[in-house]
């Protein structure tokens, strides 16, 4: 199977733009789609993104999903950072069973 | 709103065993894969089994393989986790999770805490 590496942190400021990688071990990031969860303190997770780019209905379009082939990677992107972001993040994708990525933490300061 | 509520947790020793159960509602169940996902304390999340819609095909992570059982009851809109042989590696918050297609994890319980110490 693969794994999914993650930057362990992340830090910015309210109103900036921040990017969460997400690579992809082995095989192609583009084989599989890639989902992105946030959970904040003590609560479940919660779908941000899903099929690489899609937002559920609900989540703001600040945030933004992709993937690159050239890295094999996938992206988070989140504009106009809140206070209220701050959370961790995973990426998730399959092949044949699921794979987390180790998952980010992001404070908004 | 999709909801679905996690019971069965606890304090239980290694060797010993766990049935967490999910009651699901305001969704039809049985047009869903249903899995389970648990996040040891102050670790990330490992996705531990899933089960198709009639129960006939289930699939397991490595560590959890002819230790553990997850099955549904369509008639009741419940999942089931029979988890044996516990080990202290199996610590962790148990999620009930509806599956959506390409391993969407699209609708999270509030989880269930299992304990696993002597």
């Amino acid at each position: 199977n693969f794994m999914l590496t993650q930057p362990h942190s992340v830090s910015e400021s309210p109103g900036k733009t921040v990017t969460i990688s997400c690579t992809r071990s082995s095989g192609t990031i583009a084989s599989n789609y890639v989902q992105w969860y946030q959970q904040r303190p003590g609560s479940a997770p919660t779908t941000v993104i899903y099929e690489n780019n899609q937002r559920p209905s609900g989540v703001p379009d600040r945030f933004s999903g992709s993937i690159d082939s050239s890295s094999n990677s996938a992206s988070l992107t989140i504009s106009g950072l809140k206070t209220e972001d701050e959370a961790d993040y995973y990426c998730q994708s399959y092949d044949s069973t699921a794979v987390f990525g180790g998952g980010t933490h992001l404070t908004v300061l | 709103e999709v909801h679905l509520v996690e019971s069965g947790g606890g304090l239980v020793q290694p060797g010993g065993s766990l049935r967490l159960s999910c009651a699901a509602s305001r969704f039809t169940f049985s047009i869903y894969w249903m899995s389970w996902v648990r996040q040891a304390p102050g670790k990330g999340l490992e996705w531990v089994a899933n089960i198709n819609l009639d129960g006939s095909e289930s699939f397991y992570v490595d560590a959890v393989k002819g230790r553990f059982t997850i099955s549904r009851d369509n008639a009741k809109n419940s999942l089931s986790l029979q988890m044996n042989t516990l080990r202290v590696e199996d610590t962790a918050m148990y999620y009930c999770v509806r599956t959506g297609g390409s391993w969407h994890f699209d609708d999270w319980g509030l989880g269930t805490l299992v304990t696993v110490s002597s």
